[in-house]
């Protein structure tokens, strides 16, 4: 079935690490997002790929990298300068061309801080 | 000004009324409109999307767009305890539009009770 996967589902951070969430799709979809999600706030985009070897920032960037080497997986790394990372990280991806086709979620990885 | 408002509830109704959920949107030349249901610690999943002025109706879900009001809801007739969730609205502005990106509302809780 296609779809998209992310993992772990939930990861635990110490103070100084680095850490990276994953996410694969299969669905063939050029685009792809990360969102992260706090307690009773909506989706805030961290970063966004439209294609291969190409991303932007989105409005929350800072603390965090991707990198987008293959078509099917765009992690997502949480560096230690970004101070409160504990939330709840969606990765969404769509067909790039054509504004009416929505965006489709993984099941998300919950990240708090030991 | 938030991009997209909706009241975060949370919105109680009777199983079997008709729950209606509203959100307004500042940029008024967005292109395409998405109503996104969230179980608890779960993943946002698409219910429906509409793009033109109108009703556009999907089983017992039905989306009104209105862009001269800015102004865009979902109705659900017959509710069912299982509809209970966070309702999230999501709106593709006109400049993000390139990029494909979706702004999200908070959310509105709705809680349908037996």
């Amino acid at each position: 079935d296609g779809g998209i996967t992310q993992s772990p589902k939930y990861l635990f951070r110490k103070e100084g690490q680095n850490v990276t969430l994953s996410c694969e799709q299969n669905l063939n979809h050029d685009a792809m997002y990360w969102y992260r999600q706090d307690p009773g706030q909506g989706l805030r985009l961290i970063y966004y790929s439209q294609i291969v070897n190409d991303f932007q920032k989105g409005d929350i960037a800072e603390g965090y990298s991707v990198s987008r080497e293959k078509k099917e997986s765009f992690p997502l790394t949480v560096t230690s300068a970004q101070k409160n990372p504990t939330a709840f990280y969606l990765c969404a991806s769509k067909v790039r061309d054509g504004v009416n086709q929505p965006q489709h979620f993984g099941d998300g990885t919950r990240l708090s801080i030991l | 000004q938030k991009e997209v408002e909706q009241n975060s509830g949370p919105l109680s109704v009777p199983e079997g009324a008709i729950a209606s959920l509203n959100c307004t949107y500042s940029d008024r030349g967005s292109q395409s409109f998405f109503w996104y249901r969230q179980y608890s610690g779960k993943s946002p999943e698409l219910i429906m999307s509409i793009y033109s002025n109108g009703d556009k109706e999907d089983g017992r879900f039905t989306a009104q767009l209105n862009k001269a009001s800015q102004y865009v809801s979902l109705l659900i007739r017959d509710s069912q305890p299982s509809d209970s969730a966070t309702y999230l609205c999501a709106v593709n502005p006109s400049v993000r539009a390139g990029s494909y990106q979706l702004t999200f509302g908070k959310g509105t809780k709705l809680s349908v009770i037996p």
